[in-house]
């Protein structure tokens, strides 16, 4: 069954370090994939998504991901952490055969930032 | 303002009370998708609906039911709540699909309620 999954429910960084958050999938059908950011107390946002093209994609907030089908993930980097990044961040995917409307998420890494 | 709304934020109940959350977007999407949130699953998807009147199963659709009569409105009904149904739950909805299914259409989500069931 096409799952995917994320390494560490909590990662920590130190303001301006790198931020690392990493997401595998299972499946030998290239989906469509998805990062949403969720701050407390708020609903999923939208920061990135891949689905066809240019394997690093650049999205809100200066975060980037690139796609590598070789290694069927899809992490999410951005090179300075400020404080506002402390949040919730969902891995998503989807699949041609579910229409691609249906999005199965990852179970989520809490990213702390600390001064 | 493009948006979706669900209402209520919050709600607190008791065993076997029925209830409805409502779910509102504006958008004209003809996609709309329930999910819940639990610590240490992600969101899971409740039921979803292709387009008014066509609705169906996700993942996880025990104890809930779902009714599209209306392109903008996607109402979760909880006929008769159990404490396991103790969640965060979202509503969702994008553009939707062309001919065939396939769509790169960004799902939006509405701001969550929260319910508790005693």
């Amino acid at each position: 069954a096409q799952s995917v999954t994320q390494l560490g429910s909590h990662v920590s960084v130190s303001e301006g370090a790198l931020v690392l958050l990493r997401c595998n999938y299972s499946s030998s059908v290239p989906p469509y994939l998805f990062w949403y950011v969720q701050y407390p107390n708020q609903g999923l946002q939208l920061l990135l998504k891949y689905t066809t093209g240019a394997t690093l994609v650049k999205g809100i907030n200066g975060f980037e991901a690139e796609f590598k089908k070789s290694e069927t993930s899809f992490h999410l980097t951005k090179p300075s952490a400020h404080m506002s990044d402390a949040a919730e961040y969902f891995c998503a995917v989807s699949w041609p055969f579910a229409g691609f409307q249906k999005l199965v998420f990852g179970t989520g890494t809490r990213l702390l930032v600390s001064p | 303002e493009a948006q979706v709304t669900q209402n209520p934020r919050y709600l607190i109940t008791v065993t076997g009370k029925k209830l409805t959350v409502t779910c509102s977007q504006n958008m004209n999407h003809e996609y709309m998708s329930w999910y819940r949130q639990d610590p240490g699953l992600g969101l899971r998807q409740i039921y979803y609906s292709m387009n008014v009147e066509v609705t169906d199963k996700g993942d996880v659709p025990e104890g809930y039911k779902v009714s599209r009569k209306e392109k903008r409105n996607f109402p979760l009904i909880l006929e008769s709540p159990s404490p396991n149904q103790t969640s965060l739950y979202f509503c969702a909805s994008s553009l939707s699909t062309a001919s065939g299914g396939e769509s790169t259409d960004t799902q939006y989500f509405g701001p969550g309620t929260r319910l508790t069931v005693l």
